[in-house]
């Protein structure tokens, strides 16, 4: 069964502080992604990575950052938290190639406050 | 460009009626359209997925959509509405490269 694992449901942060944010997912996808949700709004993507190393930026890049060493695992930073970042912060993985694969696998999601 | 548009926040049903969640989008290529849903404090989970194959698409727990360019609509229903249904539904377009665009949401009341 196919599973993409957060490291955590719950964080409470000051503002700041630097925040990594773990994502695994443990079925060898090329792909990998970032999403911050907020009411009203849907998803919005903030980076994504198509392979080890690479990275692209999404449509909110700004504050956050990403790493990418190995292929199950996905890392986002914020570098110095604020109280906007506060939200909920969804991984998902998808196979690489075209359109038809990029049915993506989501985890549970972070939820994260920033103090 | 592409775009989605939800076209209601929120929907409320009695169980046993139908659903019916609206979605038009627009997209510069022939477009991937994809349904989520979210259930409490769970990740997205895939109802189903149009890829340029059959404009009628049937998805998990009797949901279906059905493709309409002409409309550039993607509306998903389902006969009967279960308790159970009650989540968020999210509409997404796929268009060029690894632009995915998410719809802001419709949240499902389903009334005993």
């Amino acid at each position: 069964d196919v599973k993409v694992t957060q490291s955590s449901r719950y964080l409470v942060k000051r503002t700041g502080e630097k925040v990594f944010l773990e994502c695994v997912q443990d079925m060898d996808h090329e792909n990998m992604f970032w999403y911050r949700q907020d009411p009203g709004l849907g998803l919005r993507l903030i980076y994504f990575s198509y392979d080890v190393k690479m990275k692209e930026k999404g449509d909110i890049p700004e504050g956050y950052s990403v790493s990418r060493e190995k292929k199950e695992r996905f890392s986002l930073i914020l570098e110095s938290a604020s109280t906007n970042q506060t939200s909920m912060y969804l991984c998902a993985s998808s196979l690489g190639g075209g359109f038809a694969k990029n049915i993506q696998y989501f985890g549970a999601g972070t939820r994260l406050s920033v103090l | 460009a592409q775009s989605v548009t939800q076209l209601d926040s929120h929907v409320s049903v009695s169980e046993g009626t139908p659903v019916l969640l609206r979605c038009n989008y627009s997209s510069s290529y022939s477009p991937s359209l994809f349904w989520y849903v979210q259930h409490p404090n769970k990740g997205l989970q895939l109802l189903l997925k149009y890829t340029s194959a059959a404009t009628l698409v049937k998805g998990i727990n009797g949901f279906e959509a059905e493709f309409k360019k002409s409309e550039t609509s993607f509306h998903l229903t389902k006969p009967s509405a279960h308790m159970s249904d009650a989540a968020e539904y999210f509409c997404v377009v796929v268009g060029g490269g690894f632009k995915t665009i998410f719809g802001a949401g419709t949240r499902l009341f389903v009334k005993a």
